[in-house]
């Protein structure tokens, strides 16, 4: 069974600061990685994507990966109050097609004006 | 360019009810992909279309079911349902080639099944 964890939160933090969110997933095969950011009520939205291992930079947020440690982590910069909500980490499989992502159940991320 | 649009945004069945779902995917994609998300269980993969045909499953019961038309729409049908399946419904469209064009998502279906 493949896996993906994440920590289920809530992570507060105070605005300005970094957030740090982690998962790691079972799959060694896995080839893409995903982060999307769900508002209460909304659906998820892709914010990240990372392919291969080290660091990938759009503006505030830093996605990285380390294949050896399957892990995935994402780092959002002066952290906002608008950045509150649902951090989905997504992987996709190898064989698997791009319909076919496996989740995390989430980190519920609070920023605290 | 327009997203993906569901439709219903909310439906209210009774339980032993069927219910069908629409997807219509962003313009030039070819894979939809269905997932139900539940408090408890999170982002569950459900199936992919891609081209008419289901490529994958997940796993979900029978009363599980869809389909794709050749202009990519797509559509979900759930039979006899049952309280558990109370939950918001999300389609996702992709190009569906490769691995290197994640899938956008949908505003859901809220299913609530009384």
């Amino acid at each position: 069974q493949k896996e993906v964890e994440q920590n289920s939160g809530p992570l507060s933090v105070p605005e300005g600061a970094i957030a740090s969110l982690n998962c790691t997933y079972s799959d060694r095969g896995s080839q893409s990685f995903f982060w999307y950011r769900q508002y209460s009520g909304k659906s998820p939205e892709l914010i990240m994507s990372i392919y291969s291992n080290g660091d990938k930079e759009d503006g505030r947020f830093t996605a990285q990966l380390n294949k050896a440690s399957q892990y995935v982590s994402l780092l959002i910069r002066d952290s906002q109050p608008s950045d509150s909500a649902t951090y989905l980490c997504a992987v996709l499989s190898y064989g698997g097609s791009q319909g076919n992502l496996i989740f995390g159940k989430g980190t519920k991320l609070s920023v605290k004006p | 360019k327009a997203g993906v649009t569901q439709t219903p945004r909310y439906l209210i069945k009774t339980r032993g009810q069927q219910v069908t779902l629409s997807c219509s995917p962003i313009s030039g994609h070819r894979s939809v992909s269905w997932y139900q998300q539940t408090p408890g269980q999170g982002l569950q993969f459900l199936f992919e279309y891609f081209s008419e045909t289901q490529r994958n499953k997940g796993n979900f019961p029978g009363r599980f079911s869809g389909r794709q038309f050749s202009n990519s729409r797509s559509e979900m049908n759930v039979s006899t349902l049952e309280l558990g399946d109370s939950a918001l419904y999300l389609c996702a469209s992709s190009l569906g080639k490769g691995w290197l064009n994640p899938p956008s998502f949908g505003q859901g279906t809220r299913l609530t099944v009384v």
